[in-house]
């Protein structure tokens, strides 16, 4: 059955600590993995999209890096409004493209 | 920049009652999904649209919910007779082609009572 677990759960920084998020992923084929931001009461902001291992994309202070197994979410200098959850997902080869989910990261990041 | 539109953005009903739930897909999208979110709990998959019939959908899927796309810009979600476990956001997204990537909407949030 196909996984996807991010931890940790919730993460507290100070504005300008760097740290990273965690996506493990078990997938009968990897056909793409999403990295979304999502607000409280608003829908999935999309950040990177990933499709193979050793794939890396960076936007401003965030950089998505891809192996076979992970994939990790990496925030350089954050800012309080970096504060938001991070939702990790994935499409199956076997799929008709839904996405599964796993339960996101809170983040929040204080000045 | 394009995005995907929904409407209403909240809607409260009683138990028992049709709602429909309204997108507006990216204009030049062809594969259409709904999901949806029970507070506090993560984003789940309902059902995918393309070519005019429905592709894959989940367990949550039930003879309940309907999909139809109306015309050439609308992608409808009906819930037939509502139930309090019903009560969630529930989420538009397409996708183009090529690539994988989808584009979700602002949502709607339901609340059965």
């Amino acid at each position: 059955e196909d996984q996807v677990t991010q931890s940790p759960e919730a993460l507290r920084l100070q504005e300008g600590e760097s740290s990273s998020l965690n996506c493990s992923y078990t997938v009968s084929g990897l056909r793409g993995l999403f990295w979304y931001r999502q607000d409280p009461g608003k829908g999935p902001e999309f950040l990177f999209t990933l499709y193979s291992a050793g794939e890396e994309k960076e936007k401003e202070r965030l950089k998505a890096t891809l192996t076979k197994k992970e994939s990790f979410l990496h925030i350089t200098a954050p800012k309080p409004e970096d504060s938001a959850t991070y939702l990790c997902a994935v499409r199956d080869f076997g799929s008709q493209g839904n996405l599964i989910f796993g339960k996101g990261t809170k983040l929040s990041v204080k000045p | 920049e394009p995005e995907v539109t929904q409407t209403p953005s909240h809607q409260v009903t009683q138990m028992g009652q049709e709602v429909i739930l309204r997108c507006v897909p990216i204009s030049n999208h062809l594969y259409f999904y709904w999901y949806r979110q029970i507070l506090g709990q993560k984003v789940e998959f309902l059902v995918s649209f393309y070519n005019n019939e429905i592709s894959e959908k989940s367990e949550i899927f039930d003879d309940q919910f309907s999909v139809e796309r109306p015309d050439g810009s609308n992608f409808t979600l009906k819930i037939r007779s509502t139930k309090l476990e019903d009560s969630a956001m529930y989420f538009c997204a397409s996708r183009g082609t090529p690539g994988e990537t989808q584009y979700f909407g602002p949502g709607t949030r339901l609340l059965v009572l």
